[in-house]
């Protein structure tokens, strides 16, 4: 299965809203999608599981939705710490990981 | 706190092999699958196989399958991966990170975290 994450980059403001797809070639468990923030320099960290809960930490600003093979990452509101690159990855069969090419948010 | 602490950085000729070590703490080791991910410069993530720390029980990417293993020491709650006959374009950093996830009457579910710091590898004549 291929992961296909829109837009490649996403140029805002603070205070605006991040809506980021993630796109997989079939359908999948949303169980087995989540998101990653990796900010440079630092290793990557669980955002949402589920394609839709929060990991323990995580502001409620971000929020994740979708079935199927639609997926989404919505920021409410971008804080500047915010401004990183968004992976989505995927559990798969057999037991393997697949990640999303990735969306830079950038100012 | 659960936390994956990696081995430094390398620096490796072509045709070497390097050892990464992942320590964990603050769960327990054996209870969990240790997933690999390595991210080559400016490039996305790619996943590389995991060990069950339990078991011994591996599973490796086609991609480096030949040249991975992957092995614990659960005295010292370590997972290792060894990448063996180094080529350029194994130039990146290494993460480990915990598989953890579970099913109910809902469904399964299952995610990476945490994540190690990473461990700079550089295959460089």
């Amino acid at each position: 299965i291929v992961l296909t994450q829109s837009p490649g980059t996403l140029s805002l403001s603070p205070g605006e809203r991040a809506t980021l797809s993630c796109r997989a070639s079939q359908s999948i468990s949303s169980g087995y999608l989540g998101w990653l923030q990796q900010k440079p320099g630092q290793a990557p960290r669980l955002l949402i599981s589920s394609a839709s809960n929060r990991a323990t930490g995580i502001p409620d600003r971000f929020g994740g939705s979708g079935s199927g093979t639609d997926f989404t990452l919505t920021i409410s509101s971008l804080e500047p710490e915010d401004f990183a690159i968004y992976y989505c990855q995927l559990y798969g069969d057999p037991p393997s990981w697949t990640f999303g090419q990735g969306t830079k948010v950038e100012i | 706190q659960v936390q994956l602490v990696q081995s430094g950085a390398e620096v490796k000729k072509p045709g070497a092999s390097v050892r990464v070590s992942c320590r964990a703490s603050g769960y327990t080791f054996t209870s969990y699958i240790v997933a690999w991910v390595r991210q080559a410069p400016g490039q996305g993530l790619e996943w590389l196989g995991w060990i069950s720390p339990k078991t011994g029980e591996t599973s490796y990417a086609q991609k480096v399958q030949g040249r991975v293993t992957m092995t614990t020491d659960t005295s010292t709650n370590t997972v290792y991966m060894e990448l063996r006959s180094l080529r350029s374009d194994d130039s990146a950093v290494y993460y480990c990170a915990r598989d953890e996830g579970y099913c109910s009457g809902a469904g399964c579910y299952r995610w990476l975290h945490p994540w190690g710091q990473g461990t700079l590898l550089t295959v460089s004549s």
